[in-house]
């Protein structure tokens, strides 16, 4: 079952600007990871912020994360149009199970 | 190199027709999972497995069998009896270690039905 849900589903802007996507969840986590994914390829771990944790940054990624709104933001400063991808929350829940449960993404146009 | 690897990229089923996908890994990862994608969703876990032998079902198990004899080995078998089988399928491996839940994918895994 799906408990992230991205926001938006979609996000057009311009090289240079900034990209903000937020996730929302719905039960206690362990973590949350954001992914990225270039159409038709795998996934690739961007970052994994922990429940005790409240921001994380790595390199032009800047990850958020508010326990009290169950909510996360990613944060990608000077977009590039190599940015383009779409980009999926995961969030490691709290209990021992192994598995990631995972939104629907945003997908992100970076125009040059 | 370490990674993941699936084969084949495109993969053709025919009515009433049993296919299997590959997953192999050199991470020396305990945990394996095959994941479906269909377009502009997220992803559904189908079966996970966290020890050689052993496997549990994901969320849409229905229609697919996997095994598990080998460590690096995680193949899948999308049956006759799965009747939607066009999707994009992924598989992942991570380490058990609580700290680290991160999960390294394959490149997918694209099948399509004729």
């Amino acid at each position: 079952s799906q408990q992230g849900e991205e926001d938006p589903q979609a996000l057009s802007i311009q090289e240079g600007e900034n990209a903000t996507m937020n996730c929302s969840y719905k039960t206690s986590i362990n973590n949350l990871q954001w992914y990225r994914q270039n159409s038709g390829r795998g996934l690739v771990h961007l970052i994994l912020i922990r429940s005790n944790e409240r921001e994380k940054h790595s390199g032009r990624l800047r990850v958020t994360l508010d326990t009290s709104k169950k909510s996360s933001s990613l944060l990608i400063t000077a977009s590039r149009a190599a940015d383009t991808a779409s980009y999926f929350c995961a969030t490691h829940n709290a209990g021992n199970n192994r598995k990631l449960i995972w939104g629907l993404g945003t997908s992100l146009a970076v125009n040059p | 190199d370490g990674g993941i690897t699936q084969s084949p990229k495109y993969l053709f089923r025919k009515e009433g027709q049993n296919v299997t996908l590959s997953c192999e890994q050199n991470l020396n990862h305990d945990a394996m999972y095959w994941y479906r994608q269909d377009p502009g969703q997220g992803l559904r876990l189908i079966y996970y497995s966290q020890i050689v032998n052993d496997f549990q079902k994901g969320d849409i198990a229905e229609g697919y069998s996997v095994s598990r004899e080998k460590k690096e080995s995680f193949p899948l078998t999308v049956t006759s009896a799965q009747k939607n089988p066009t999707a994009f399928y992924l598989c992942a491996s991570s380490p058990l270690e609580a700290a680290k839940e991160t999960q390294y994918f394959g490149p997918g895994t694209r099948l399509l039905v004729l």
